[in-house]
């Protein structure tokens, strides 16, 4: 079936680096990508999001890019604080029955 | 303007027992999807509403069934609870419909003993 690959699991960085998280899915008609915040106890957050006709958004320290091509997309956050430690996922919108497929997760963990 | 609330948070059912969650959408906003997260599955599309309708359905059994009032809220019913449906069940509303801009709620977690 279809699905969506991400990583890392786990990413750990500097405060103030950036960091990188990357996603594959495998429906090449999928058109819409979707990036969440989980926090400990909380539901996921949306952060951003990016559709198939723009190759990158960006919303202050984040970003994200999508390689149609190859089909993938990537997270990208700069000069990271401490409250950007949390679990994040990346979802792709099935063009057969307009579900979202997510990746597994990134833990995310800034360190001081 | 009030996020999605859910209730409610934490939920201990013994098997075989039936169990309803509930979700109050954002203000507005017609489209509400509900998700079962799990450290194995990760997080899995239940079904989604819109004007008391469901439009969309994940690939969970018959037990797995919910319904919208005609204010939005939705509610999520399992009945004859099995171990395996220990999980976080997530509520999501959006304006937009479908899976785009959705808004969680922090979750129900339902422990089957």
């Amino acid at each position: 079936g279809e699905n969506v690959e991400q990583h890392p699991s786990t990413l750990s960085v500097q405060e103030g680096d950036s960091a990188v998280i990357k996603c594959t899915y495998s429906d090449s008609a999928s058109n819409y990508f979707p990036w969440y915040k989980q926090e400990l106890g909380k539901g996921p957050q949306l952060i951003i999001d990016i559709r198939s006709n723009v190759g990158e958004k960006k919303d202050q320290r984040i970003a994200v890019t999508l390689n149609k091509t190859a089909k993938h997309f990537s997270l990208h956050i700069t000069e990271t604080q401490p409250e950007d430690s949390a679990v994040y996922f990346c979802a792709a919108l099935l063009d057969s029955n307009y579900q979202l497929i997510w990746g597994a997760g990134t833990k995310l963990i800034i360190k001081p | 303007k009030a996020g999605v609330t859910q209730t409610p948070r934490y939920l201990i059912k013994t098997r075989g027992q039936q169990v309803t969650l509930s979700c109050s959408p954002i203000s507005g906003h017609r489209s509400v999807s509900w998700y079962q997260q799990t450290p194995g599955q990760g997080l899995q599309f239940l079904f989604e509403y819109f004007s008391e309708t469901q439009r969309n359905k994940g690939n969970f059994p018959g037990r797995f069934s919910g319904r919208q009032f005609s204010n939005s809220r939705s509610e999520m019913n399992v009945s004859t609870l099995e171990l395996g449906d220990s999980a976080l069940y997530l509520c999501a509303s959006s304006s937009s419909g479908g899976a785009y801009e959705q808004y969680f709620g922090p979750g129900t977690r339902l422990t089957v003993t």
